[in-house]
């Protein structure tokens, strides 16, 4: 099975701190992705990486930035939280290879930015 | 654009009745079409997909959706509710490259 992990669960950090989310997966994807999910919005994708060292902007990557450097890791980094980044943070990963396009998500993580 | 619209935000559903969550979609091109499930503080889980093929497909816990082309929709459908079906359901299509477009969720409700 594909296993997906996020390095916390739940995270409170103050407005200004610089915040990192890490998330590693177990299957050797290629792919990789960040969400943010909120209520009555759905997922939104902030940023995804279909390789180790690249990376691509989703619908919203506006004060969010993301690092590749091994292909099972990807981590997504808030410069200067601000409290409208207050949400829950969801990864994923997918391989094309499949050619069925279905991701694999980890449990989140609940950030609150106070 | 790829996108998908959920009109409900929220299903009630008796325990043992059938359920539909809704979906209706927009793409250009043939759609690749998922359902997730997502139950509280965990993240997705993957319900059953579309690609090709049949109109009826079936997928986890019981579940089934029918894709129907001239109405752009893939209803997801249960015929006996659970009250442990009670979670948040995404709809999802296939988008530019291997994105998935999700939409804003339903929430369902089973009432014992």
């Amino acid at each position: 099975d594909v296993k997906v992990t996020q390095s916390s669960r739940y995270l409170v950090k103050r407005t200004g701190e610089k915040v990192f989310l890490e998330c590693v997966q177990d299957m050797d994807h290629e792919n990789m992705f960040w969400y943010r999910q909120d209520p009555g919005l759905g997922l939104r994708l902030i940023y995804f990486s279909y390789d180790v060292k690249m990376k691509e902007k989703g619908d919203i990557p506006e004060g969010y930035s993301v690092s590749r450097e091994k292909k099972e890791r990807f981590s997504l980094i808030l410069e200067s939280a601000s409290t409208n980044q207050t949400s829950m943070y969801l990864c994923a990963s997918s391989t094309p290879a499949a050619a069925t396009y279905e991701q694999y998500f980890g449990p989140g993580t609940r950030l609150t930015v106070t | 654009a790829q996108s998908v619209a959920q009109p409900e935000d929220q299903v009630n559903v008796a325990e043992g009745n059938p359920l539909t969550v809704k979906c209706t979609y927009s793409v250009s091109g043939n759609p690749y079409l998922f359902w997730y499930v997502q139950y509280p503080n965990r993240g997705l889980q993957f319900l059953l997909k579309y690609i090709t093929g049949d109109n009826l497909v079936k997928g986890s816990y019981g579940f089934e959706a029918e894709f129907n082309k001239s109405q752009t929709s893939f209803h997801l459908k249960k015929p006996s509710a659970l009250v442990s079906d009670s979670a948040l359901y995404f709809c999802a299509v296939r988008g530019y490259q291997n994105n998935l477009f999700f939409g804003t969720g339903t929430r369902l409700t089973v009432i014992p």
